[in-house]
């Protein structure tokens, strides 16, 4: 079985300032992981994703992520928060590329950012 | 890039009537179609899992008798909440995934579900 934690439920930083959304997550095969953002009353959208080739993984609007197998996280950044960043964030794991496979979701971290 | 239109957005029932969600794959094939249902300031809870002609698969404690979901081509799945309660009102997401996984998951705009 496969999981995922996302520790705290909110974050607030100021604007201007480093975003870090903390994930880390359980898996007895080698995971494929995910964050997305979404806003109120919409859908999902992919910030990016880490599918077993560079461990340091680049989105967009300016967030990455890093894979660390020893310490079993995919921590999301980004070096300088803009106010249409405030969302809420989710980290999601998935065994295998096949097209059955489902994604695990962490509860969501909201982030918030003051001017 | 890979886009799921989901309809309706939002929709206000009566209780006791079906409501249908319908979610169509614009330019790829939707092998499967992943259905959630997400509570406010929550996570997204899977439903169900569809592959196109075949049965859905219910995760526990879903009952499948209330929340129909049908998968008949490759880029049309619904979901239908049939004799609606306002306990299942809710926010509902699609998520669409092709063959290979070329397109990752895609998800749809949501469902915003109100049962009066």
């Amino acid at each position: 079985a496969q999981s995922v934690t996302q520790l705290g439920s909110h974050v607030s930083v100021s604007e201007g300032a480093l975003v870090l959304l903390r994930c880390n997550y359980s898996s007895s095969v080698p995971p494929y992981l995910f964050w997305y953002v979404q806003y109120p009353n919409q859908g999902l959208q992919l910030l990016l994703k880490y599918t077993s080739a560079a461990t340091l993984v680049k989105g967009i609007n300016g967030f990455e992520a890093e894979f660390k197998k020893s310490e079993t996280s995919f921590h999301l950044t980004k070096p300088s928060a803009h106010m249409s960043d405030a969302a809420e964030y989710f980290c999601a794991v998935s065994d295998l590329p096949r097209a059955n496979s489902k994604l695990t979701f962490g509860k969501g971290i909201t982030l918030s950012v003051r001017p | 890039g890979a886009v799921v239109s989901q309809h309706p957005s939002w929709v206000i029932c009566k209780s006791g009537t079906s409501v249908k969600i319908e979610c169509r794959s614009l330019d790829f094939q939707a092998t499967t179609m992943f259905w959630y249902r997400q509570f406010p300031k929550q996570s997204l809870m899977l439903m169900a899992t569809s592959n196109e002609g075949s049965k859905a698969t219910y995760e526990q404690g879903v009952e499948k008798d209330k929340f129909l979901i049908n998968h008949a081509s490759l880029t049309l799945s619904t979901l239908t909440v049939t004799s609606a309660h306002p306990e299942d009102s809710s926010f509902y997401i699609c998520s669409a995934r092709d063959h290979q996984g070329l397109y990752g998951y895609t998800f749809g705009s949501g469902t915003r579900l109100t049962v009066v």
